[in-house]
């Protein structure tokens, strides 16, 4: 089965440093894939769409420039926090789609502790 | 714009029992609908699409267009069916992007 992995896996920094989250698919070539964002007890909400070769797509009220997106080959696309503020504190998952699926596989997620 | 609802932010059921986890979205096309499913510590994963029309691990769910509604069901529900459980829209065509519900947690007691 596809399988992506997320690294790191948890991650705390200082408020004011940049935090770069990594999500590769390990058994197949992705040309989209997504970042998410989960709060405690609460649902995904898609942040972006990352597209191999172009620029990422953000969903509405998503910051760009806060939230730097890079899908340099078709197996790696990585998500760059800037200048994290305690706010940005959350549960970052990527996912990734299979040629030829519709499905998409997610990550194990990267847990965020801006301090 | 697609929503997708969840009513139950819980639900808890005996060993044996059967179990619906409901799901209502609204969208004026045609959508594709998903139930994804977290274990604890695990990954998201999918668990069904409703263009599939198969059943996982006993769990079925049709889509009832009257209702705008995808309810998922399991006539026996099982210890290890304690999760958390999305639903997930997606729009027709190429776009892979998805609506998620905000989950149900499920708890199947012994």
């Amino acid at each position: 089965g596809a399988v992506v992995s997320q690294h790191p896996s948890w991650v705390i920094c200082k408020s004011g440093t940049s935090v770069k989250i990594e999500c590769r698919s390990l058994d197949f070539q992705a040309t989209t894939m997504f970042w998410y964002r989960q709060f405690p007890k609460q649902s995904l909400m898609l942040m972006a769409t990352s597209n191999e070769g172009s620029k990422a797509t953000y969903e509405q009220g998503v910051e760009k420039d806060k939230f730097l997106i890079n899908h340099a080959s078709l197996t790696l696309s990585t998500l760059t926090v800037t200048s994290a503020h305690p706010e940005d504190s959350s549960f970052y998952i990527c996912s990734a789609v299979p040629p030829r699926e519709e499905t998409q596989y997610f990550g194990p997620g990267t847990r965020l502790l801006v301090l | 714009a697609q929503r997708v609802t969840q009513p139950e932010k819980l639900l808890s059921v005996f060993k044996g029992a059967p179990v619906e986890l409901k799901c209502n979205y609204s969208y004026s096309g045609s959508p594709e609908l998903f139930w994804y499913v977290q274990y604890s510590r695990q990954r998201l994963q999918l668990l069904l699409r409703h263009i599939s029309r198969e059943s996982i691990k006993g769990f079925t769910a049709d889509l009832n267009k009257g209702e705008t509604s995808f309810h998922l069901k399991k006539p026996f529900a099982q210890e290890e069916d304690s999760a958390m459980y999305y639903c997930a829209l997606r729009r027709g065509g190429s776009n892979y992007k998805l609506t998620f519900g905000k989950g149900t947690l499920l708890t199947v007691n012994p």
